[in-house]
């Protein structure tokens, strides 16, 4: 199946700075890709829908100016965490989908970013 | 996109068959089933989708009832390393577009020895 790949795998800040974490389709183009967010113990939660070339739509309850989503490429989309708490900690996961090919509508997830916010 | 039910957890003895139960009562005719898998600290996996017919793959066979309201996940014969959190998901596939997936509880899948 297609590869996404996520960078970094893991990652500690200190509370109040700002972290990035990158989503890549490597073998194929996503128009469109997705970042969920998942606690312990949890399901997995989806923050918003990274379009590439326009605003990202996010969820209801999910701040915008916190969570900043940049979709440059066909092949990237960026998450950055800004001024990041301790309560931000969590596993970050993102999802897209091959916009050529067949049809068959799944979706390849990365492999998560674990952000632990000290 | 329909809601699902799945059990919170089941044992399954390696070399076995692992049937995992989903229940969909309020699925749309357009709407198709999806399970993903998600093995601890790692992103979900694509396992198998269907509309209404039964399909079978290299990973598992999905057995969708005739009135679509429920639907079972087979792994023919378990290992280890299927132990994971399950996820049944019922959505809309509309061409040309990429619509989300929206995860449920899923079971947890303890494969023993």
């Amino acid at each position: 199946g297609a590869v996404v790949s996520q960078h970094p795998s893991w990652v500690i800040c200190k509370s109040g700075t700002s972290v990035k974490i990158e989503c890549r389709s490597l073998d194929f183009q996503a128009t469109t890709m997705f970042w969920y967010r998942q606690f312990p113990k949890q399901s997995l939660m989806l923050m918003a829908t990274s379009n590439e070339g326009s605003k990202a739509t996010y969820e209801q309850g999910v701040e915008k100016d916190k969570f900043l989503i940049n979709h440059a490429s066909l092949t990237l989309s960026t998450l950055t965490v800004t001024s990041a708490h301790p309560e931000d900690s969590s596993f970050y996961i993102c999802s897209a989908r091959d916009r050529g090919g067949w049809n068959t509508g799944e979706l390849f997830f990365g492999e998560g970013s674990r952000l632990t916010v000290l | 996109d329909a809601k699902t039910t799945q059990p919170t957890s089941m044992d399954c003895a390696e070399g076995r068959a692992a049937n995992l139960p989903c229940n969909h009562s309020t699925i749309s005719g357009n709407e198709y089933v999806y399970w993903y898998r998600q093995i601890h600290s790692q992103g979900p996996q694509y396992i198998i989708h269907g509309l209404k017919n039964n399909e079978t793959n290299e990973m598992a066979s999905l057995i969708i009832t005739e009135d679509r309201k429920s639907s079972t996940l087979i792994l023919p014969h378990a290992t280890l390393r299927d132990t994971a959190v399950y996820y049944c998901i019922v959505r809309r596939l509309i061409t040309g577009t990429a619509s989300k997936l929206t995860f449920g509880t899923g079971t947890r899948l303890q494969v023993t020895l």
